[in-house]
C-alpha cells in the first residue's frame, strides 16, 4: 500500500528551466508534506515543507504547492542549475503519529 | 559530531549471519527512524521509536528484524539470518518529536548480503 507516489522516476531538464517534481497521496490524514534531496552515497537532506493549512511555500528557488482536493503536491525548482542534480524524495506525514512516509523518488538531472 | 552518525558505513556479510547497524541521532532528539533502500527504490520505513511511547514497528519486514533503543540515545537495528534480499542502504534519522520541520538523515550503512 504506497501511501505516497511519486509517478515519474526521472525528470531531465535544461539548466535555467524550470522543473516540476509531483506526488501523490493516498491517505486524507497527512497533514504536513516535505521534499527532501539525496545525492549519492548521502543520507537525504531536507528541502522544503508546506502544512495543510496552506497551498504554497516559497523559499528561493524552491516553491512547494499543495492540491488538497487533489491529494497533490510539486515541488518546483526555478531556475534549474546542474547543481540540483539528486533524487528528490516526497515525504507526508500525519498530526497524530508524525510519522513520516517516503514516496519511491524521482532523479532530477539538470543538463548543463 | 553534531549530525546523526550510523556504522559501520559499509557492511559485506555471508546469508545467515547476523548484522547490528548502528544509530547516534543528534543529541537531544526524541524521534527516531530507520528506513531501507534498496536499489533503485524508494525509502522504505521500517520503525519509528517516538520518545517513551511505543516504537511503531509497523514497517519491519519480517521477524528476522529488531531493532533497540535506549532512551534518547542509541538504536541499534538487528538482522538475523541475513538474507540477499536484505541488501539495501539502512538510513536512520533523528527529530525532536513534535518538530515537523524535517528529519535529519545519517549517510547510511551499505549492507550486501553475499
Amino acid at each position: 500500500d504506497q501511501q505516497v507516489k511519486q509517478n515519474s522516476p526521472s525528470l531531465s531538464v535544461q539548466e535555467g528551466r524550470i522543473s516540476i517534481l509531483n506526488c501523490d497521496y493516498t491517505n486524507s490524514m497527512f497533514d504536513y508534506f516535505l521534499w527532501y534531496k539525496k545525492y549519492p552515497a548521502e543520507g537525504p537532506t531536507f528541502l522544503i515543507s508546506i502544512s495543510s493549512i496552506k497551498d504554497k511555500n516559497e523559499d528561493g528557488r524552491f516553491t512547494v504547492f499543495l492540491n488538497k482536493s487533489a491529494k497533490h503536491l510539486s515541488l518546483h525548482i526555478v531556475p534549474s542549475q546542474p547543481g540540483d542534480s539528486a533524487v528528490y524524495f516526497c515525504a507526508a506525514s500525519d498530526g497524530a503519529t508524525n510519522k513520516l512516509i517516503f514516496g519511491t523518488g524521482t532523479l532530477l538531472a539538470v543538463q548543463p | 559530531g553534531a549530525g546523526v552518525s550510523q556504522s559501520p558505513s559499509n557492511k559485506v556479510t555471508e546469508k545467515g549471519k547476523d548484522v547490528e547497524l548502528r544509530c547516534d541521532p543528534i543529541s537531544g532528539h526524541t524521534a527516531l527512524y530507520w528506513y531501507r533502500q534498496r536499489l533503485g527504490q524508494g525509502l522504505e520505513f521500517l520503525i519509528y521509536f517516538q520518545g517513551n511511547s511505543a516504537p511503531d514497528k509497523s514497517g519491519l519486514p519480517s521477524d528476522r528484524f529488531s531493532a533497540e533503543r535506549t532512551g534518547e540515545s542509541v538504536s541499534t537495528l538487528t538482522i538475523q539470518r541475513t538474507q540477499q534480499e536484505d541488501s539495501a542502504v539502512y538510513l536512520c534519522a533523528s527529530s525532536l518529536i513534535g518538530d515537523r520541520s524535517g528529519a535529519f538523515f545519517g549517510q547510511g550503512t551499505r549492507l550486501t548480503v553475499v
